[in-house]
């Protein structure tokens, strides 16, 4: 199975501030990533997928980029309702799995 | 609207059986693969198990292969889930997902809560 790595786990961050996540594969996984936010109420919605395709409706201060096993999400301006949890998915091989989050948190 | 519905949660005995469902609407069903993905209490994401779009194809992880069933009924919009011999670590939310063609997961419903516990 391939791991994902998600770092940091919780990340401290100011509204306007810009952040990266970051998600490492334990095996080369082609651009297959994919990058979910969750809602405290337990919302899930997709974010960009292919690496860095954003989802439609998805607001553009969102992005992604990566190839190999290093793939990151950038958010380039905090907005209040950006504070969640954020999580990676491959899908180069199944099982398909998740890294295991990132909990974006106000400052 | 895309719309997901899950129900048939609850407190289960572990080694007893449990049956989801999915109430799909807003989107043509039999279209799309369908896909179950999971979350223990203050963990992460687990993906559970996927559907092609005619049923005929599934995928399951390690975790649930053997215990877990996937289905779904094209002419009714519904994706299920039986479970089998559950064990305490199947506690989790279960979220139902659309899944675009085996890869990403772009609709997800609410999620129902499941428990194992004696």
């Amino acid at each position: 199975d391939i791991q994902m790595t998600q770092t940091p786990s919780s990340m401290p961050a100011s509204l306007g501030e810009r952040v990266t996540i970051s998600c490492r594969a334990s095996q080369g996984i082609s651009n297959y990533l994919n990058w979910y936010q969750q809602k405290p109420d337990g919302t899930i919605k997709p974010l960009i997928y292919y690496t860095s395709n954003l989802q439609s409706g998805v607001p553009s201060r969102f992005s992604g980029s990566g190839s190999g096993t290093d793939y990151s999400l950038t958010i380039s301006s905090l907005e209040p309702e950006d504070f969640a949890m954020y999580y990676c998915q491959q899908y180069d091989s199944s099982p398909w799995t998740f890294g295991g989050g990132t909990k974006l948190e106000l400052k | 609207e895309v719309q997901l519905v899950e129900s048939g949660g609850g407190l289960v005995q572990p080694g007893r059986s449990l049956k989801l469902s999915c109430a799909a609407s807003g989107f043509t069903f039999s279209n799309y693969y369908m896909a179950w993905v999971r979350q223990a209490p203050k963990k992460g994401l687990e993906w559970v198990a996927t559907i092609s779009t005619s049923g005929s194809r599934t995928y399951y992880p390690d975790s649930v292969k053997g215990r877990f069933t996937i289905s779904r009924d094209n002419a009714k919009s519904s994706l299920y889930l039986q479970m089998n011999s559950l064990k305490s670590e199947d506690t989790a939310t279960y979220y139902c997902a659309r899944q675009v063609a085996g890869s990403y997961f772009d609709y997800w419903g609410q999620g129902v809560m499941v428990t194992v516990s004696s």
